[in-house]
This record gives C-alpha cells, structure tokens and sequence, in this order.
C-alpha cells in the first residue's frame, strides 16, 4: 500500500542548530513529493515541490529514490521555523484526481 | 480573493445529531477535498471531487456524506455524530492542470459529545 511515514512526532532543538524532519515513503513508481507547513494559528501551506528542486525559507529537500526517502533540511533553525510539518505524496497516475497521501506530521519547536 | 473559506470555525454535537460543514473557494478550482486531521494520524482523506456534480471516496468516507451541487461549493455532513468523529476537519481545493499544489481551509473544529 501507498504509505508516507515521518517517524518523529516531535523534534525539539536550539536555534542555530541544524533540523532535518524525516519522511520515508512506500511506493515503486515515482511519485511527486512534497512538504506542506502548519504554523499556528495559520491554515496549512505548501512549503515545496521535490519537482521544483527549490529552497523556501531556508528549508531544502532531495528525493532520495534508492531510499525511498524526502527529507526536508534546513542548516540553521529558526524560532520562526516552529510548526507542525507534513510530508505528502501524489501517487503517479493520480493527475485526474490531485489525491494526496499526508504523512502523520512532525511538531518542529525550535527553542531559544 | 478570500481563497477556501469553511464554516463553521467551531462546532459541538451530540451524538446522534447530524450537520453539514460547508466549504467554499473562489479561485475557480475544480478540484475540492475534505480531510481529517487526528493526533497521530496525519490528514486523511474522506471524500473528494473532480468537478461539479461529481464526488469520491477517500480513504475514511465512513459516516460522512459530500455534494458538490456548486463548482465553487463543497459540502460535508454527517448524518448521525459518533464521537469517533471528533476531529478538525480541512477542505482543500486545487486547479485541474496546473501545479499539483492544494489550497486549504482553515479547518473547523468538531467536538461530538
């Protein structure tokens, strides 16, 4: 079955300090992968498209095929950055519909 | 451009009792999603719809039902509250053929007692 998994339901770290939020997906074809932000109080948004292979706010991701894996990478946290991530897949096959598959989602809190 | 609009913001039922939650989006979309989203569970997807009069099932359809009579309306009710369907509730619409990028709602809080 089509599956998307973040293992970390919460990662806390200092400002300054590197994050990386895992994601890990089951799927053989090649889907398109993307991480949608929650901020609080905010309605949840696209942060990026593995497709558009760009950095917003900081924050990059590689699609790791081999690893079945999208990783969303920033170098230097944020305060800002706090929100809840969710990592999503678009099967192949699945323009007709735009169906997502969301991961359960990951809590980033960057302390002071 | 308000964008996807939901109502209502909040909500308490009991069990037993039915309601309707409304999603609107303005920006001529076609295609429009309900999900929930539950501790633990990420958003998953309940009904969905590819186009006016048309509708879908998602991956957790159970106790809900959808219409979408309008292209700019999607409507999601729940004919008998259990309190399993205690959850917030998202809408999200997207534009057939463009980027594969989903707008949401600001999603609607059910509390059934």
């Amino acid at each position: 079955a089509q599956r998307v998994t973040q293992p970390e339901k919460l990662l806390s770290v200092f400002k300054g300090a590197p994050v990386e939020l895992k994601c890990n997906y089951s799927y053989s074809g090649s889907p398109e992968l993307f991480w949608y932000v929650q901020y609080s109080r905010q309605r949840l948004q696209l942060l990026l498209r593995h497709i558009s292979r760009e950095s917003i706010k900081g924050f990059t991701a590689d699609l790791n095929k081999g690893e079945t894996s999208f990783h969303l990478k920033k170098p230097f946290a944020q305060e800002e950055d706090s929100a809840m991530y969710y990592c999503a897949l678009s099967p192949p096959g699945s323009s007709n519909t735009g169906k997502l598959i969301f991961g359960q989602g990951t809590t980033l809190q960057v302390k002071p | 451009n308000a964008g996807v609009t939901q109502t209502p913001k909040f909500r308490v039922l009991k069990t037993g009792q039915s309601m309707t939650l409304l999603c609107a989006q303005d920006m001529n979309h076609e295609y429009m999603y309900w999900y929930r989203q539950d501790p633990g569970m990420g958003l998953r997807l309940i009904h969905y719809s590819v186009g006016e009069g048309t509708t879908a099932k998602g991956e957790v359809p159970d106790g809900y039902n959808v219409s979408r009579l309008k292209k700019q309306n999607f409507l999601l009710g729940l004919e008998s509250a259990a309190p399993s369907q205690t959850s917030v509730y998202f809408c999200a619409s997207r534009l057939r053929g463009a980027k594969n990028i989903q707008y949401f709602g600001a999603g609607t809080r059910l509390s059934v007692l």
